[in-house]
This record gives C-alpha cells, structure tokens and sequence, in this order.
C-alpha cells in the first residue's frame, strides 16, 4: 500500500540553524500540507501547495518557513533560522482527489527538536 | 471561524466495553468530516471519513461515526474495545476552501483498563 515517507524521523538543531524536514507523497497525489503538533497540543496546518505554489499558509507560516517540490517526488519544509518554539512534531500529508474530499495521507512525522 | 471540539480530553474504558468519543464542529457549509488515530510516536492513520450520503459510515479497525447535522456532531462509536485501541484520537474537518486544508480538534486520548 503506497504510503507517505518522511525524513529524518527526529532532528536535533540548535536556535537559529536552518533545518530542512522532507517528505516523499504518495506518486500521483497533487496536494500536499505540511503540519505540525506541539508537544500535547493539537495538529495546527502550515500550508498547502499544489502545482508548484502554496496554496494557502496560516499564520505560523512565517518568513522563517519555506516549500518547495524540488523534484517530480519530494517535498520539503525549511525553517531559516530555528527557534526554540519551532521544537514539535512536522507532518507531511497529501491528497490525490479532491473530488473524495481532499482526505489526506500522513507520513510518519519527523520530531524537531531546537535546543 | 471554523473550529472542532473534543470535549473529552481523557476517556477511560474497559477492555470489551463499547465506546462514544464526542466530536462537535462549527463551519457554514457541509463538512467533510475525519477521525484520525495516532498511537504514541506515531503518525496519523486514518480511521474513516464523511463526504456525503448515508450519515453513518464505517470505517477500519471496527469503528464507525454517524453524522449529526443538527447537533453539528460526528461521534466516533465501537460497540467493543481493544486493548490495542489505546491512542489518541483526532476528529478533523476539512474545509471547501482553496486548499482542503484539515482543521483538528484538540484530541481525546482513550485508556483501555483491562
């Protein structure tokens, strides 16, 4: 059964480094997230991206953060300068029909840890 | 502004006991509705899902949910629990915006006494 994959499965950076979390959708999906969960906290969006550009970003998403698709499988989250409250889990998800009501796959998340 | 409430933070159950995890939303238009499950350290599986039609759906692990439109709930049942059920579990709603993007609720971890 296709899957979504995310590497690495836990990163330990210190404040102010650049970290860059990837992620292999599922082949033919087109929509791809990224999320994240605070230690004990709920599941908050960052973003979404389809057909080369975000679609939509909350309000997290900040200049620190960026996407790309740098090639036809993976898809990356980079943080410029890490902060301490960056420190959570990131979960890649993607999509491949919105006609089925976007449901979307999770990879298996990666632990950011900012020290 | 859409939101998802689990007002359940913690729900303890025996082992072979049936189960209701509470979920109400709040959103303008017909939702899609999620549960997820995460097992600690684990990522989100998802468990089954409502887009239209028959308001009860089934989905893995012997779970279903039945969709409430005038309480604004979809409520997760299993007539009888696992041991292995013990998680945490996620209702989301997904918006029929530009990106479908998933808003969760904040979870209910169930404990399964055996």
């Amino acid at each position: 059964e296709p899957e979504v994959t995310q590497t690495p499965s836990h990163q330990v950076t210190q404040m102010g480094q650049e970290v860059i979390l990837r992620c292999v959708p599922i082949s033919n999906h087109l929509y791809f997230y990224w999320y994240r969960q605070i230690l004990g906290q709920k599941v908050e969006f960052l973003v979404s991206f389809y057909n080369n550009e975000i679609s939509e970003k909350s309000e997290i998403f900040d200049d620190q953060f960026s996407v790309e698709r740098p090639d036809g499988s993976n898809f990356t989250l980079k943080i410029r300068s890490t902060k301490l409250e960056d420190s959570a889990m990131y979960f890649c998800a993607s999509s491949g029909d919105r006609g089925t009501g976007g449901e979307q796959y999770f990879g298996p998340g990666t632990r950011l840890t900012v020290t | 502004a859409q939101s998802v409430t689990q007002p359940d933070i913690h729900i303890t159950v025996s082992e072979g006991a049936s189960l209701e995890l509470r979920c109400n939303y709040s959103y303008g238009a017909t939702p899609y509705l999620f549960w997820y499950v995460q097992s600690p350290g684990q990522g989100l599986q998802l468990l089954l899902k409502y887009f239209s039609g028959d308001t009860l759906v089934q989905g893995i692990k012997g779970f279903e949910a039945e969709f409430k439109r005038s309480q604004s709930s979809f409520n997760l049942r299993k007539p009888s629990v696992h041991w292995s059920d013990a998680a945490e579990y996620f209702c989301a709603v997904g918006l029929m915006d530009s990106s479908y993007k998933l808003i969760f609720g904040s979870g209910t971890r169930l404990l399964v006494r055996p």
